[in-house]
């Protein structure tokens, strides 16, 4: 079973540019789960969906943050405009169903300067 | 919300020995898991543990749910253990993760 896909690996960008983040689940999987990794802490989780809805995004800077689930397969995660505090990893991850069997891609290291 | 804690933060051992590692949580929990990340950043994971005790090779856990807390035991350590164990408490329909316990294996 190919695992969960995320594009790219690593980002640097300038405060104030926007930058996305591509996300590919593993097929079948209806739950997707975006998280923010900052360096020393856990992942906090940002939005989660289910299939293409958005079941939980309460901890989304929702002023600067987006994002879509398109056709319930893969995600985008937006952030426009960076901020320096924004530098971390940005974790996708998916399940079959919701907070079980959590699997986990690669994540993509932003730095923001 | 929920609060999870960890100990302890960090940790060093010499290859072959065995640890422990806690997670405290502040609700009571319906399941519990277990993650590792490598130093490459990558996250497994080893158990999803809502009660009683679990072995997989020479990791194994223990939740007690009542006492709101588990324990992931090591044994034998090797080099390729290192990295940050992570615990995850369910709030909501996802998961609140804890700081983490980061493991150094010294060869």
């Amino acid at each position: 079973e190919a695992g969960v896909a995320q594009s790219p690996r690593y980002k640097i960008i300038e405060k104030r540019q926007s930058v996305a983040f591509w996300c590919n689940p593993i097929s079948g999987h209806a739950t997707l789960y975006w998280y923010q990794q900052i360096l020393g802490q856990g992942p906090k989780l940002l939005i989660q969906f289910q299939n293409n809805g958005v079941v939980d995004d309460s901890q989304l800077p929702k002023d600067r943050f987006s994002a879509e689930r398109l056709k319930g397969v893969d995600s985008t995660l937006k952030i426009q405009p960076a901020k320096l505090e924004d530098s971390a990893v940005y974790l996708c991850a998916s399940s079959p169903v919701r907070a079980y069997g959590y699997t986990f891609g690669s994540g993509t290291r932003l730095t923001v300067v | 919300g929920i609060q999870v804690e960890q100990s302890p933060p960090d940790l060093i051992l010499q290859e072959g020995a065995n640890s422990t590692l806690r997670c405290n949580f502040s609700d009571s929990v319906n399941n519990l898991q277990w993650f590792h990340q490598n130093p490459w950043g990558q996250l497994i994971n080893l158990f999803y543990i809502p009660s009683g005790t679990k072995q997989n090779g020479r990791l194994s856990a223990t939740t007690v749910a009542t006492e709101r807390y588990s324990l992931l035991y090591i044994s034998s350590s090797q080099t390729t253990d290192s990295g940050v164990y992570f615990c995850a408490a369910p709030q909501g329909q996802n998961f609140v993760f804890g700081p983490g316990t980061r493991l150094s294996v010294l060869p």
